[in-house]
């Protein structure tokens, strides 16, 4: 149990373009679903927390116009990187933690997508 | 904010080693995660071990809470634990992971 997927896995842009990630809890229900960012041989840095029914909290430093976070219900959250740049290539992390159990704030994370835009 | 450190950095092992992994953080967390990432990027969640002692098969982890560090132990590694271990920690009152730099693993045949 506690699987979550995202789609693409893999996407490759034009600058300027905008691009969706999904992200989908497939085995439980997520209030709360979280966006992560990571560079080549680096950490993951955390860029927002997605909330059902509202708006979301974005870090420090994440502009919330470019990062646009949609979480429409228990079990999908998307990510849409808005007039994509080449700075703006990296591997986004989505992760969801399962309501409702004992571990209530686990967290669950999908595989992935890797973003590059030329 | 909270500092989450890990060691080492990075570790080279003869097949058949044992290792030890620890995570040091600076404050009260209610969630303390340790996770495999794999090559092609999939977290992999090892430990959910906010405190206490935990085991599963060659791996097993534990958490002192009281003085702000988890260890993470690999016995009779193998080369399919290569890659990168990540701890990952939650404050108190907080949802959201802060996580380590990471230790790179490498085992060797």
């Amino acid at each position: 149990g506690a699987v979550v997927s995202q789609h693409p896995s893999r996407v490759i842009c034009k600058s300027g373009t905008s691009v969706k990630i999904e992200c989908r809890s497939l085995d439980f229900q997520a209030t709360t679903m979280f966006w992560y960012r990571q560079f080549p041989k680096k950490s993951l840095m955390l860029m927002a927390t997605s909330n059902e029914g509202s708006k979301a909290t974005y870090e420090q430093g994440v502009e919330k116009d470019k990062f646009l976070i949609n979480h429409a219900s228990l079990t999908l959250s998307t990510l849409t990187v808005t007039s994509a740049h080449p700075e703006d290539s990296s591997f986004y992390i989505c992760s969801a933690s399962p309501s409702g159990r004992a571990s209530y704030n686990e967290q669950f994370f999908g595989p992935g997508t890797r973003l590059t835009v030329l | 904010g909270i500092q989450v450190e890990q060691s080492p950095p990075d570790l080279i092992l003869q097949e058949g080693a044992n290792s030890t992994l620890r995570c040091n953080f600076s404050d009260s967390v209610n969630n303390l995660q340790w996770f495999h990432q794999n090559p092609w990027g999939q977290l992999i969640n090892l430990f959910y071990i906010p405190s206490g002692t935990k085991q599963n098969g060659r791996l097993s982890a534990t958490t002192v809470a009281t003085e702000r560090y988890s260890l993470l132990y690999i016995s009779s590694s193998q080369t399919t634990d290569s890659g990168v271990y990540f701890c990952a920690v939650g404050l108190v009152g907080g949802g959201k992971l802060i996580f380590g730099q990471g230790t790179e693993l490498s085992v060797k045949p």
